[in-house]
């Protein structure tokens, strides 16, 4: 099983300051790698896909980089609306599987 | 625009069964093109992916939940079904029901989603 290790568990930051999320494979999940945006008591939404492609209705301040074990999440300039949970996950291979998460708070 | 709606008891007698039941609009279960998924989320805790189901009925299912675990689909209804067995407290979660594109053989991400049900194992 492939495990996704997220970092930090939180991230305390103000609006308008730049949020680094990072996601660890535990092997090579080549360019399968996607991230959701959870905010509370909603299903979590698709973000980012396939390591950097944004996901219909993803603003432009949302982006991924990274390939192989090391991902990044970056939103550029924290709107109120970000401040939510995040998750990677991965399609390489079975079983599918999610990272812990990284919560973005508001500081 | 492709809705889920998943449905079923919220409250489970440890050692039962449980069942739940994602209901499709705006789209079709039998399309070729997709996978329909089961994720779940103990409360405060993160996701789970639990199974993934063809409409042809070829399943792939999380081997930590495998000796429990049961899909189906109903393409008649536009229906999908999960069921798992001899639940414990452990199984107490948000069930979300999910799509998932076919790309190029490889099951693809997970979108959109229903909006999830409690379930709570408990006597």
């Amino acid at each position: 099983e492939i495990v996704l290790t997220q970092s930090p568990a939180t991230l305390s930051l103000s609006p308008g300051e730049r949020a680094t999320l990072s996601c660890r494979a535990s092997q090579s999940v080549r360019s399968f790698l996607a991230w959701y945006q959870q905010k509370p008591g909603q299903a979590p939404r698709l973000l980012i896909y396939d390591v950097s492609n944004r996901a219909t209705g993803t603003p432009a301040r949302f982006s991924g980089s990274g390939s192989g074990t090391d991902f990044t999440l970056t939103i550029s300039s924290l709107e109120p609306e970000d401040f939510a949970v995040y998750y990677c996950q991965q399609r390489s291979d079975w079983p599918l599987t999610f990272g812990g998460g990284t919560k973005v708070e508001i500081k | 625009q492709l809705q889920l709606q998943e449905s079923g008891p919220g409250l489970v007698k440890p050692s039962e069964t449980l069942s739940l039941t994602c209901t499709v609009s705006g789209g079709s279960l039998s399309s070729s093109n997709y996978y329909w998924v089961w994720i779940r989320q103990p409360p405060g805790e993160g996701l789970e992916w639990i199974g993934s189901i063809y409409y042809s009925g070829k399943t792939f299912y999380n081997p930590s939940l495998k000796s429990r675990l049961s899909m189906s689909v109903d393409m008649s209804r536009d229906q999908f079904s999960l069921k798992l067995s001899s639940v414990t407290a452990a199984d107490t979660a948000v069930y979300y029901c999910a799509r998932q594109d076919l790309e190029l053989g490889r099951v693809s991400w997970f979108d959109p989603w229903g909006q999830g049900t409690l379930v709570t194992a408990s006597s």
